[in-house]
């Protein structure tokens, strides 16, 4: 079946530098969507992507979507503590059936 | 607050039991998904509803149940549980059956002893 790969697993930064997870597939993705899991916490949306070669951005984060539809890529500027958590991207399988199929995520760490 | 609910919070119970989890979706979505993550692992889609009807299943155990009432709220069934089913189980609801974010619930997390 469809399979949603993300690199990396873990990335540990220092406070200020910059921070992208990146996700693949074998086959070409229906629409992109991005979540942000904070410890103990539960996933949270950030963003849909639906377009090939789309760009949006959300203050320091930008969201891509490869030319192919193939690959995304979220990318962090200058992280901050608050940027803690893990990143899991997703895409429904299937087209008609509504699996959203997630990555298993990029944890990312901040030492301040 | 997402607006998903999710009862209970916390369930400890033994081997070989069943217990019944419950989401009540965002007021207005129609569908409810259902998620399992494992420690650090990531989320293993379970099975999705539809105003009622089931309309995706992923990779669930036939031990594992589920169903969406008239009211939109579902349940998750697990039976005959194994040490490896403990985990934290999510639901998510959305307004349409295919697209659109996902509002997740807190989830429960399910201790089997």
């Amino acid at each position: 079946g469809q399979q949603v790969m993300q690199i990396p697993q873990y990335q540990h930064v220092q406070e200020g530098e910059d921070f992208t997870t990146y996700c693949n597939s074998s086959t070409t993705l229906s629409n992109i969507q991005w979540y942000k899991q904070r410890p103990g916490g539960h996933p949270v949306f950030l963003i849909q992507l639906v377009k090939s070669g789309e760009v949006k951005k959300q203050k320091r984060l930008t969201f891509q979507f490869g030319e192919a539809k193939k690959n995304s890529s979220l990318h962090i500027t200058a992280t901050q503590t608050t940027d803690v958590g893990t990143y899991f991207c997703a895409d429904y399988y299937g087209g008609s059936q509504g699996n959203l199929i997630f990555g298993k995520g990029t944890k990312l760490s901040v030492k301040p | 607050d997402s607006g998903v609910t999710q009862t209970p919070k916390h369930l400890i119970t033994a081997t070989g039991q069943r217990v019944t989890l419950r989401c009540s979706p965002r007021s207005g979505d129609l569908s409810v998904y259902w998620y399992q993550q494992s420690l650090d692992q990531g989320l293993q889609f379970l099975i999705q509803y539809y105003n009622g009807e089931e309309r995706a299943k992923g990779n669930i155990l036939e031990r594992f149940s589920a169903q969406q009432f008239p009211d939109l709220h579902s349940e998750l069934n697990l039976s005959s549980l194994e040490l490896g089913d403990s985990a934290l189980y999510f639901c998510a609801s959305s307004v349409r059956g295919l697209g659109g974010e996902l509002f997740f619930g807190e989830g429960s997390r399910l201790t089997v002893l």
